[in-house]
């Protein structure tokens, strides 16, 4: 069925870029989106990309799509501590439901 | 421009109890969808509500149902609730454009405490 898979956790010190992974299933879908979550809190839209594109870059953050390998990551430069938080990767459109990863937890060391 | 918004913020019921959540969908969006994320998981999909009517369904059982209203807000109900209904219950809202859904925008969610 349809499934996405994310590492669980993540170091970094403040400063350097942080890589988060994730793989996906199903090559139907339309958006690729990057969601933050924080303690107690809500889901925060990063940022998201179309299928039919191979890259996109807002501000420090960088998305990487292979969807040959149905792959996306998501690249956050100069890493800092308020970006301590969980980061979900979705998929979605076409058939309407979005499917979330697990999240990956980043820990950014001072 | 308001976003999502959902209320309460908050609830504690008893096993067996029936809850409502709510929720108003960002200005001009006219689908809202309904989520649950259990503690340490990601958030899985229930339900889809569109023109008034369930357009999609999630693996959950028919103790969980929903409503859309002509001004496209949005209720959860829950019935008969069960100790592992505890999560934090997200409701999105998107729009259909072109026949396709664009971006959905989360509300903060209500955390639901079944005891």
């Amino acid at each position: 069925g349809e499934d996405v898979e994310q590492s669980l956790f993540l170091s970094v010190r403040e400063g350097d870029s942080s890589v988060i992974n994730c793989t996906y299933t199903d090559s139907s879908s339309t958006y690729l989106y990057w969601y933050k979550q924080e303690p107690g809190a809500g889901l925060q839209l990063l940022t998201y990309i179309f299928s039919n594109m191979d890259m996109k870059q807002d501000q420090r953050l960088t998305v990487l799509l292979n969807k040959k390998d149905k792959h996306l990551s998501l690249r956050i430069a100069d890493t800092q501590t308020g970006d301590s938080a969980i980061y979900f990767c979705a998929v979605g459109g076409g058939g309407f439901k979005t499917i979330f990863g697990a999240g990956t937890r980043l820990f950014v060391k001072a | 421009d308001a976003g999502v918004t959902q209320s309460p913020t908050h609830l504690i019921k008893t096993r067996g109890q029936q809850v409502t959540l709510r929720c108003s969908p960002k200005s001009g969006h006219d689908t809202v969808s309904w989520y649950q994320q259990a503690l340490g998981q990601g958030p899985q999909f229930i339900f889809q509500y569109y023109e008034e009517e369930e357009r999609q369904r999630g693996n959950f059982p028919d103790r969980f149902s929903g409503h859309q209203f002509p001004n496209y807000s949005s209720e959860l109900n829950v019935n008969a609730l069960l100790l592992g209904d505890s999560a934090l219950y997200l409701c999105a809202s998107s729009r259909l454009l072109a026949g396709d859904q664009e971006t959905q925008y989360f509300g903060p969610g209500t955390r639901l405490l079944v005891l």
